[in-house]
């Protein structure tokens, strides 16, 4: 079946440091892909998505590229901010009649001033 | 306007006690979703809403969680008897008609404790 791997966290950064969280999957199909955060206290938000591959989906600085040759959709972000701090989700939707969300386990996030 | 909201935020029972958490979608999504997260692991998917209609409840992990969205709109879940592995936070979503935008807003969550 379809599933998401993320990176384990937490991931522990400095302001202004570059930061990768790795995300790889397994789906049949053409899954689209998305990237979730959630700030303390806040509900998830959509950051960035991209339904086919080599799109890149780009929001707030982060970036994403579906890779399907390595099955990766890895975030990036040149220069974090304490602002930054938060869980970042790794998600896929295979498509079908549900359109269904299948999450990886979330990757803490803390940026240090 | 307003998003998805949640009720009520945090809910502590004890084992065997009822628990119904409601949902409000974003006005005029036909689409509701109910997830939920336990334990730190990853968001699990537990049912699927079109209007007022289940489309999909594959995720429904037995016959103890009861979903209704009567009217198409508001949505309930009710937990019923509660027991301690159903602790976690249970997410709220909801998305337009299929084939325009179909990004999933989701809630802030509700935490459930199960004592």
């Amino acid at each position: 079946g379809n599933s998401v791997t993320q990176m384990e966290g937490p991931v522990t950064l400095s302001e202004e440091a570059f930061l990768t969280i790795n995300c790889t999957y397994t789906a049949t199909g053409y899954p689209s892909l998305f990237w979730y955060v959630q700030y303390p206290g806040e509900g998830l938000q959509l950051l960035l998505k991209a339904t086919k591959a080599d799109d890149k989906g780009s929001n707030k600085g982060f970036e994403a590229t579906y890779r399907k040759e390595t099955t990766s959709f890895h975030l990036e972000k040149g220069s974090v901010q304490v602002s930054d701090s938060a869980v970042y989700f790794c998600a896929l939707r295979g498509g079908g009649a549900t359109n269904k969300l299948i999450f990886g386990t979330g990757t803490l996030l803390a940026v240090q001033p | 306007e307003a998003g998805v909201t949640q009720f009520p935020s945090h809910s502590v029972i004890e084992k065997g006690q009822t628990v119904t958490l409601r949902c409000d979608p974003i006005s005029g999504h036909d689409n509701l979703y109910w997830y939920r997260r336990v334990m730190g692991k990853e968001i699990k998917f537990l049912l699927h809403f079109v209007k007022e209609s289940k489309q999909d409840e594959s995720g429904m992990p037995n016959n103890r969680f009861l979903a209704e969205r009567t009217g198409g709109t508001y949505s309930t879940l009710k937990v019923q008897p509660a027991e301690l592995e159903d602790s976690g936070v249970y997410f709220c979503a909801s998305s337009p008609f299929m084939g325009g935008d179909d990004t999933q807003y989701f809630g802030p969550g509700t935490r459930l404790t199960v004592l």
